[in-house]
């Protein structure tokens, strides 16, 4: 059974810094792009980054290019994301998720979410 | 990006009747392979999304068959036949096309 589940995130000041983890089980998480979407509270469905399997190919949104860092191990089957310079624009539930086909970015969709976690960035 | 508009905003539904949400696209979602990269997808409150329809029209596993999806290019339907009280929740379509982007959302209540 596919398992994804999400940690890290918590109460965070504006400017400060937070890194999310993904546990991954259930598949071959070595053969597959991994992503992150976000979820502002009451809001819709935002994409946020990717990694491709071996990492060596990320993408980020606009809104979070240059202060969000992508990253994984797949000895670990986890997957990362590095958030820096947080703001209050970030808060979210942050959502790991996994394509249903081991493809980098692009024509797929996401079979798997894992159950999300929170992040506040707030004084 | 391509950007993905849907209506309405928020639906109330007799239980046992119809619901349509609507969904446009501002480019094309048939992809040079011959697909139509579209999908659509329900977060039950307190849950993450789920997957009902890919590829335009194709039931993912498991999905009740009051669940149907139609459209091509820019203009996409996802249909309920008969509302039932698990139906409520946000709907979303959503396209692959890279980047992925998401429709705005619209939330199916029970009259």
């Amino acid at each position: 059974e596919v398992q994804l589940v999400e940690s890290g995130g918590g109460l965070v000041q504006p400017g400060g810094s937070l890194r999310l983890s993904c546990s991954a089980s259930g598949f071959t998480f070595s053969s597959y792009a991994m992503h992150w979407v976000r979820q502002a509270p009451g809001k819709g469905l935002e994409y946020v980054s990717a990694i491709s399997s071996n990492g060596g190919s990320t993408y980020y949104a606009d809104s979070v290019k240059g202060r969000f860092t992508i990253s994984r191990d797949n000895s670990k089957n986890t997957l990362y994301l590095q958030m820096s310079s947080l703001r209050a624009e970030d808060t979210a539930v942050y959502y790991c998720v996994k394509p249903h086909i081991p493809v980098w970015v692009s024509l797929y969709y996401f079979d798997y979410w894992g159950q999300g976690t929170l992040v506040t960035v707030s004084s | 990006d391509i950007v993905m508009t849907q209506t309405p905003l928020s639906l109330s539904v007799t239980p046992g009747q119809p619901a349509s949400i609507s969904c446009k696209s501002s480019q094309s979602l048939l992809h040079s392979d011959g697909k139509t990269y579209l999908y659509w997808y329900l977060q039950k409150p307190g849950q993450s999304p789920q997957l009902l329809i890919y590829e335009v029209s194709n039931r993912f596993s498991g999905v009740p068959d009051r669940f149907s999806g139609s459209g091509s290019g820019t203009d996409f339907t996802l249909k309920i036949s008969r509302v039932e009280a698990e139906d409520v929740g946000v709907y979303y379509c959503m396209q692959s096309i890279h980047p992925l982007t998401f429709g705005g959302g619209t939330k199916v209540e029970i009259k």
